[in-house]
């Protein structure tokens, strides 16, 4: 079993949808957990990320996270085409960052 | 926008070549990274470094080697390219702070016939 779990997609969603991401992980020593934007031909840079569980939200971006589940998730309100992206969780337990596969989203106008 | 600079981006050689793949930052970083990015697949880690003169391998074997004589430089070697080192290579820094997130440089995509 991988220590994070991430649905590769792709997902595709009209302008203006709620988009779910979500991963799944084994390790219950992750502390950090963070969400990373990849767009084509592109480093990801880094969206948001948030310590233990709990919710954070930044602009139309809630990330959460369950550590009872081992599940983290990442919303996106109203979605625009500009989100158009590789969406990659990554956690951290002392120096290791993990990373998902990444989820591929496309939003058409 | 992070400043972590990659070169060259694209590099198409031809089998046995050595190749040299240079990233650089600006922020003062201690840590730097080297991350394989495949299709479909993780990241995954392939060296870092702590600081100046010091170098590990990462989770993933990798025939590449690294160095790191300044706090800004940390370039890639491969000293004999193989079609199987075909992949995308991603330099990333950290300041180590909280969660430690990384800053990405925007790779470079090696091609090796």
């Amino acid at each position: 079993q991988k220590e994070v779990e991430q649905d590769p997609g792709p997902l595709s969603v009209p302008e203006g949808a709620i988009v779910s991401l979500n991963c799944t992980y084994s390790n219950s020593a992750f502390q950090y957990f963070m969400w990373y934007r990849q767009y084509s031909r592109k480093g990801p840079e880094l969206l948001m990320y948030t310590y233990s569980s709990g919710n954070k939200e930044d602009g139309r971006f809630t990330a959460q996270v369950d550590k009872s589940s081992k599940y983290i998730s990442l919303f996106i309100r109203d979605s625009q085409p500009s989100d158009s992206a590789t969406y990659l969780c990554a956690m951290r337990a002392g120096t290791a960052l993990i990373f998902g596969k990444g989820t591929t989203l496309s939003v058409s106008s | 926008e992070a400043d972590i600079y990659q070169t060259p981006r694209y590099l198409v050689i031809g089998t046995g070549k050595k190749i040299t793949l240079e990233c650089s930052q600006t922020m003062g970083h201690d840590k730097m990274y080297w991350y394989q990015q495949d299709p479909g697949m993780e990241l995954h880690l392939i060296h870092y470094s702590y600081g100046v003169n010091s170098t590990e391998k990462g989770d993933l074997s990798s025939e590449s080697t690294v160095s790191r004589i300044r706090t800004e430089h940390f370039p890639l070697t491969l000293e004999s390219a193989r079609p199987s080192h075909t992949s995308q290579y991603l330099c990333a820094s950290s300041g180590g702070l909280g969660a430690g997130e990384l800053f990405f440089g925007e790779g470079s995509r090696l091609t090796v016939l």
